[in-house]
């Protein structure tokens, strides 16, 4: 079986610092995500990206960056960390087959201080 | 605004009880659905997936789809304390992408 990796697990940054998480899988899934999760929230999508040279923006993509560096690797980068600001980032891969269900990571926890 | 609405929020079941949980679509487009799972320190994992109209069992698991009223159901039978967990419904949106509901918290008593 495959597996999806995010890192780091925990990432406590400062105010208007940068910050980078990144996602790895190994199913060989064409298709990566990149999700925020707030309590109450459910999950929105900020990147996600359909083949390896592709890059798509979501509905949160405003203060984000991400990269598709190969088919298995998806970086995501927070341009300027608020103050403050606590929440889960979620990685997950997909085929590239309509109405496939997404495999998730177990996440990436931020907090800014 | 959530394109995908769930409720009840929260909900305690006791074991052994049928838990109920809800999905309303706004946009009549939406005709494929998931449904996940998600414990406590994990990512969510996919239950099942329901497009057709009626009922689709998987077993303790039904999932019911009302394309005309844009209603989806997850049905737990016997629940048990490891059901205990974040439950969310997704819509597919087209494009490979998938909108997801707030999510319900359901609480199985032992």
């Amino acid at each position: 079986g495959g597996i999806i990796t995010q890192t780091p697990k925990f990432l406590i940054g400062q105010e208007g610092q940068k910050l980078t998480l990144k996602c790895q899988q190994n199913f060989n899934h064409d298709t990566m995500y990149w999700y925020r999760q707030d309590s109450g929230k459910g999950l929105r999508l900020i990147y996600y990206s359909i083949t390896e040279n592709d890059l798509q923006k979501g509905d949160l993509s405003e203060g984000y960056d991400a990269s598709r560096e190969k088919k298995s690797s998806f970086s995501l980068t927070v341009t300027s960390a608020q103050k403050n600001e606590m929440a889960v980032f979620l990685c997950a891969s997909s085929t590239a087959i309509a109405n496939s269900d997404y495999t998730f990571g177990s996440g990436t926890r931020l907090l800014v201080i | 605004q959530q394109k995908v609405q769930q409720s009840p929020e929260s909900l305690s079941v006791p074991e052994g009880g049928m838990a109920s949980l809800n999905c309303t679509s706004s946009d009549r487009n939406f005709q494929y659905f998931w449904w996940y799972r998600q414990h406590s320190g994990e990512g969510p994992k996919a239950l099942m997936s329901i497009f057709s109209d009626g009922d689709k069992k998987e077993g303790r698991f039904t999932a019911h789809l009302n394309k005309a009223s844009l209603h989806v159901s997850l049905h737990i039978r016997d629940s048990q304390p490891s059901d205990s967990a974040l439950y969310f419904c997704a819509a597919y949106t087209g494009n490979y992408k998938y909108v997801f509901g707030a999510g319900t918290r359901l609480k199985v008593i032992a």
